[in-house]
């Protein structure tokens, strides 16, 4: 157990819809950040936040956005899904600001399907 | 273009033999370099890093990693395979361009262990 905790684990919708993803990071952890892992795209980097503020961003679509609350849980939207965008979604967290020297702790994901 | 590459999608290996997974990256410059295992249904786990220095790098769970900055290579190994290691293991790459901020990760290799 990383201490990561994502909600929900699964969830099923339908093209078009929006879906919110949760995560709380371990306790302590100022940085989280969120992972696409798809067949086709493999494991990508979407966007990563530092007590609130978003300090480095990936692939993520325009579609999506995402944000860090104070208490620092942080919440990721999809909007107007598609098929493609099935996938696992991964949050993970660390201490700091640097993704390089910090080591990041992975929660165990939630399932997106889009029917 | 910056990338990691995994060759081998899948791997065997017997239960007690020994393993070496395969990591390449391209760029210029040495970059910072990761081993992750995700075991089924299971988040990222972090096996070992490397930034600098001593390029044999000791993990968890009896893995070790060689950087060889001549080949661009950062292979993982372990002298004698557990059956608890079946899993899928990534290299991930923090590139100096990107401030070590945004990790890419390779395709990912799947380890079977046979009896």
């Amino acid at each position: 157990d990383s201490g990561v905790t994502q909600t929900p684990k699964h969830l099923i919708t339908a093209t078009g819809q929006r879906v919110t993803l949760r995560c709380s990071p371990r306790s302590g952890d100022l940085s989280v950040y969120w992972y696409q892992q798809s067949l086709d795209q493999g494991l990508q980097f979407l966007i990563q936040y530092y007590n609130g503020e978003e300090r480095a961003k990936g692939n993520i679509l325009e579609r999506f956005s995402a944000q860090q609350f104070p208490d620092l849980h942080s919440e990721l939207n999809l909007s107007s899904l598609e098929l493609g965008d099935s996938a696992l979604y991964f949050c993970a967290s660390s201490v700091g600001d640097s993704g390089g020297t910090d080591t990041q702790y992975f929660g165990p994901g939630t399932r997106l399907t889009v029917l | 273009a910056q990338s990691v590459t995994q060759p081998d999608i899948h791997i065997t290996v017997s239960e007690g033999a020994s393993l070496e997974l395969r990591c390449n990256y391209s760029y210029g410059a040495t970059p910072y370099l990761f081993w992750y295992v995700q075991s089924p249904g299971q988040g990222l786990q972090l096996l070992l890093k490397y930034f600098s220095g001593d390029t044999l790098v000791q993990g968890i769970k009896g893995f070790e990693a060689e950087f060889k900055r001549s080949q661009s290579s950062f292979n993982l190994r372990k002298p004698s395979v557990h059956w608890s290691d079946a899993a899928e293991y990534f290299c991930a790459v923090l590139f100096p361009n990107t401030g070590f901020q945004k990790l890419v990760f390779g395709t990912g290799t799947r380890l079977l262990v046979s009896p």
